[in-house]
């Protein structure tokens, strides 16, 4: 199957540094890969769509100087949250998507095990 | 704008059926997804309906009525480790996915 890691699992920052974050597809290539926030007991809101080899894509509201996405392979896409403060605390989730996305045809995601922030 | 509609709990005995309804008020419509999530980990896909009617999958079906914009989850013969929250998410234009609140599924025995 579909396999998606992120690295780190856990991080623990002080406020003000910057943190990375890893996406990688194992055993495909990502033609798109996604990145959510979820905080506790909440829904996953939707962050940016990463596009290989072109900007990304940000979701309303969503700062694209904070959070830096990069999606320099088919296999690799990266965000940074950057300057990070107490409320950027949460769990931060990507998935990707080999699939040419065409109505009606069946579609998954394909979700990574997430990375728990923790600012300080 | 875009929202969707599920109910925030749902409580059952082992063994049980319960069904998760979802409705659904987006712009772009191509499917509705159900994803699955145990408690600090990743959703996991269950299922997925672009076309109206009915979808099996061994012990879980979903649901579609497109003109009514509602769908549903029917999980069967309960277990314990269905306890999770489940997620009714909208796919749309660029393969996005608009998730609902989720529905926090605890399994009794």
């Amino acid at each position: 199957g579909a396999v998606v890691s992120q690295h780190p699992s856990r991080v623990i920052c002080k406020s003000g540094t910057s943190v990375k974050i890893e996406c990688r597809s194992l055993d495909f290539q990502a033609t798109t890969m996604f990145w959510y926030r979820q905080f506790p007991k909440q829904s996953l809101m939707l962050m940016a769509t990463s596009n290989e080899g072109s900007k990304a894509t940000y979701e309303q509201g969503v700062e694209k100087d904070k959070f830096l996405i990069n999606h320099a392979s088919l296999t690799l896409s990266t965000l940074t949250v950057t300057s990070a403060h107490p409320e950027d605390s949460s769990f931060y989730i990507c998935s990707a998507t080999p699939l040419v996305i065409e109505a009606g045809s069946s579609y998954e995601q394909y979700f990574g095990p997430g990375t728990r922030l923790t600012v300080t | 704008g875009q929202s969707l509609e599920q109910p925030s709990e749902v409580t059952a005995v082992e063994g049980a059926i319960v069904q998760i309804n979802c409705t659904y008020q987006t712009s772009g419509f191509y499917g509705l997804s159900w994803y699955q999530q145990h408690d600090g980990g990743a959703p996991t896909f269950l299922s997925y309906n672009a076309l109206d009617g009915l979808e099996e999958t061994g012990r879980f079906s979903s649901f579609l009525s497109r003109s009514d914009s509602y769908g549903y989850l029917l999980l069967q013969e309960l277990q314990m480790k269905d306890s999770a929250s489940y997620f009714c998410a909208v796919s749309n234009q660029g393969g996005k996915l608009i998730f609902g609140q989720g529905t926090e599924l605890s399994v009794k025995p």
